[in-house]
């Protein structure tokens, strides 16, 4: 089984600060990264599927970068809201249907 | 469209006794999970299902059973409930490896 670590553990900004995490996974027989946004009492909802070295991925303020060969990407989000607040998971497959799950960046953000 | 639904959303039982845990999905997806989250741990898969037919066992497997009824459902079976199995259990669908997957809204369960 391989580990998926994600750092930091949590994180406390004010509204319209910028900040990064980290996800950092094996990169052998890398085949997918996933990033999830868990918000508390709801379920978690898909941002990005990440497949390529180099892949950069946008949706409004959030992007994500992704580097296989070393093993890493970071999640960016630009101008953080208090409505950004929830816990940001990343999740690894390495080829067949095992994801495996970080424990998460919990952020926070204070108006 | 409901997308995953679980249910129950809650349950208590006593060690020793059993329940299914069911979960459905009106996506056409191929693929179903069922998940565990514990505090402070990430989200572990415990049995998975690539299509209709088919399941296999994921990182924590063991003291649960799974049944793909259909292409919809994908049901979770505890035999005998123990305190350790008391976690969140999430379902998700897929439609394959390289997709996003949707996740359904948890049943919380309680083992005392």
């Amino acid at each position: 089984i391989l580990n998926v670590e994600q750092s930091p553990q949590s994180l406390h900004v004010q509204e319209g600060d910028s900040t990064n995490f980290t996800c950092s996974f094996p990169s052998s027989n890398f085949y997918a990264l996933h990033w999830y946004r868990w918000e508390t009492a709801k379920s978690p909802e898909a941002l990005f599927v990440m497949t390529l070295n180099g892949d950069e991925k946008k949706k409004g303020r959030i992007s994500a970068t992704l580097n296989t060969k070393e093993g890493y990407s970071y999640l960016y989000i630009k101008g953080s809201q208090p409505e950004d607040s929830a816990t940001y998971l990343c999740a690894s497959n390495t080829g067949g249907f095992k994801t495996i799950f970080g424990a998460g960046t919990r952020l926070f953000v204070k108006a | 469209n409901a997308g995953v639904t679980q249910t129950p959303k809650f349950q208590v039982l006593k060690t020793g006794q059993s329940m299914t845990l069911q979960c459905a999905q009106d996506m056409n997806h191929n693929s179903m999970y069922w998940y565990r989250q514990d505090p402070g741990m990430g989200l572990r898969l415990i049995y998975y299902s690539a299509s209709e037919g088919t399941t296999d066992k994921g990182e924590v497997p063991n003291g649960y059973n799974v049944s793909r009824l259909n292409k919809r459902e994908f049901s979770l079976r505890l035999e005998s409930a123990a305190p350790s199995q008391t976690s969140v259990y999430f379902c998700a669908s897929s439609q394959g490896t390289l997709y996003e997957q949707y996740f359904g809204p948890g049943t919380r369960l309680t083992v005392t």
